[in-house]
């Protein structure tokens, strides 16, 4: 069954530094993944999504992708206290309708 | 305004008895999800309907039985509640299928007695 590995399990930044957040897929089929952050209390919101090989910046976040090695990387540049949250990385499993998560990363931003 | 709107928030019930988890979309998606999360597990994918069909059930027990009246409608029924199925559960959206970017709503927050 397919999982979906996120690394690091915790995470502790101070207020303007980076954060780089990891996630590789078992199912050699996948080609995209989705990045979805969820706050204490509230559902997951997806953040970002990447389809293609290389890098995608959205303002404060960059995300990387390796299809080759099934990897997609995270990146928080200049971190807030309001960035602090569980980070969710998802990829489609192959024949199905699924979608998998990983276990998360959470992120703590300190002021 | 919620576009997708999950009935109760918070709901307690004793072991072995049944409950309705509600959810309805306005985003005029045409799938729709159930998740499933607890401390001691990830965001566990439950089912997946695409214009009122199952697509995909990855619940091993029968307890678990979705219901859908209605295009933007996709009820979940847990009858002979356990202790174990005490979690907070998650009903998504998207506009089709697995490809989309999919929209949760705030769930509900079940405990089991």
């Amino acid at each position: 069954q397919q999982k979906v590995q996120q690394s690091p399990e915790s995470l502790i930044v101070p207020e303007g530094g980076m954060a780089s957040l990891n996630c590789t897929s078992s199912d050699r089929n996948v080609d995209y993944f989705w990045w979805y952050r969820q706050h204490s209390g509230k559902s997951p919101k997806m953040l970002m999504s990447i389809f293609s090989n290389g890098e995608k910046e959205e303002g404060r976040f960059t995300v990387h992708l390796n299809k080759a090695s099934l990897h997609t990387s995270l990146h928080i540049r200049d971190s807030q206290p309001s960035d602090s949250a569980l980070y969710l990385c998802a990829a489609p499993a192959s024949n199905t309708d699924k979608v998998v998560f990983g276990t998360g990363t959470r992120l703590q931003v300190l002021p | 305004d919620p576009k997708i709107i999950q009935k109760p928030k918070y709901l307690v019930a004793v072991t072995g008895s049944e409950k309705i988890l509600i959810c309805e979309q306005y985003l005029g998606h045409n799938a729709m999800y159930w998740y499933r999360q607890s401390a001691k597990k990830p965001l566990e994918f439950m089912f997946s309907y695409s214009y009122q069909k199952l697509m995909d059930n990855q619940t091993a027990s029968s307890r678990f039985q979705p219901q859908s009246s209605k295009k933007n409608h996709l009820d979940l029924q847990i009858t002979a509640l356990k202790p174990d199925d005490s979690a907070t559960y998650f009903c998504a959206s998207s506009q089709e299928g697995q490809a989309y970017e999919q929209y949760f709503g705030p769930g509900t927050r079940l405990t089991v007695l």
